[in-house]
């Protein structure tokens, strides 16, 4: 099985910083990387697939990037609707494995 | 509009059964893989079990934790996607998602609001 690590578990950022989470995949998986954001009581919610591809409807503050094992989600600006908890998911092959999470949380 | 609406969850014995549904709507159903997620209280996701489209057969994939105790199938007049469980675990104890999957890059694109499974 792929395992994801995701760091940090958690952060604490203002409103405007530039947030960085980082995924590490335990084999290759080329571009097979989907990032997610999660709200409290809610479902996942599609960011980016293929590493970097921007989920249709999502605004361009987020963006994502690398390939092989090492992949980077990026919000360039925080606003208060992006605090939340956002996990990597491979779909490179089965078994399908998300990453630990990485919570964003108000400085 | 697209649309997946999850049924069926509640409150079950360890060795007990549940059959989940998943109703799916604005968009062609037997295109599309689909999955089962689940998520257990305070955790994060955890995949479950993937149908692939009707070009493939919609043949199915399972994670090793629920292989051989949960079977994923489709009803094509319903747009129906399901989930049986059987011989149920406590730790089998989550939310459980629909989700469709993109049709090029068989990514998660679309998620139901869920359904809660108790094993107590």
């Amino acid at each position: 099985d792929i395992q994801m690590t995701q760091s940090p578990s958690s952060l604490s950022a203002s409103v405007g910083d530039r947030v960085t989470i980082t995924c590490r995949t335990s084999q290759d998986i080329k571009s097979n990387l989907a990032w997610f954001q999660q709200k409290p009581g809610k479902a996942p919610k599609s960011l980016i697939y293929a590493a970097s591809r921007l989920q249709s409807g999502v605004p361009s503050k987020f963006s994502g990037s690398g390939s092989g094992t090492d992949f980077t989600l990026t919000i360039s600006s925080l606003q208060p609707e992006d605090f939340a908890t956002y996990y990597c998911q491979h779909y490179n092959s089965y078994p399908l494995t998300f990453g630990g999470g990485t919570k964003v949380e108000i400085k | 509009e697209v649309q997946l609406v999850e049924s069926g969850g509640g409150l079950v014995q360890p060795g007990g059964s549940l059959r989940l549904s998943c109703a799916a709507s604005g968009f062609s159903f037997s295109d599309h893989y689909m999955d089962w997620v689940r998520q257990a209280p305070g955790k994060g996701p955890e995949w479950v079990g993937r149908s692939r489209d009707k070009a493939n057969s919609y043949s199915t994939e399972y994670a090793a934790s629920v292989k051989g105790r949960f079977t994923i199938s489709r009803d094509e007049s319903k747009n129906s996607l399901d989930l049986q469980m059987s011989s149920l675990k406590t730790e089998d104890t989550a939310v459980y998602y629909c989700t469709r999957s993109q049709t090029s890059y068989h990514f998660m694109d679309v998620w139901g609001k869920g359904t809660t499974v108790t094993v107590s």
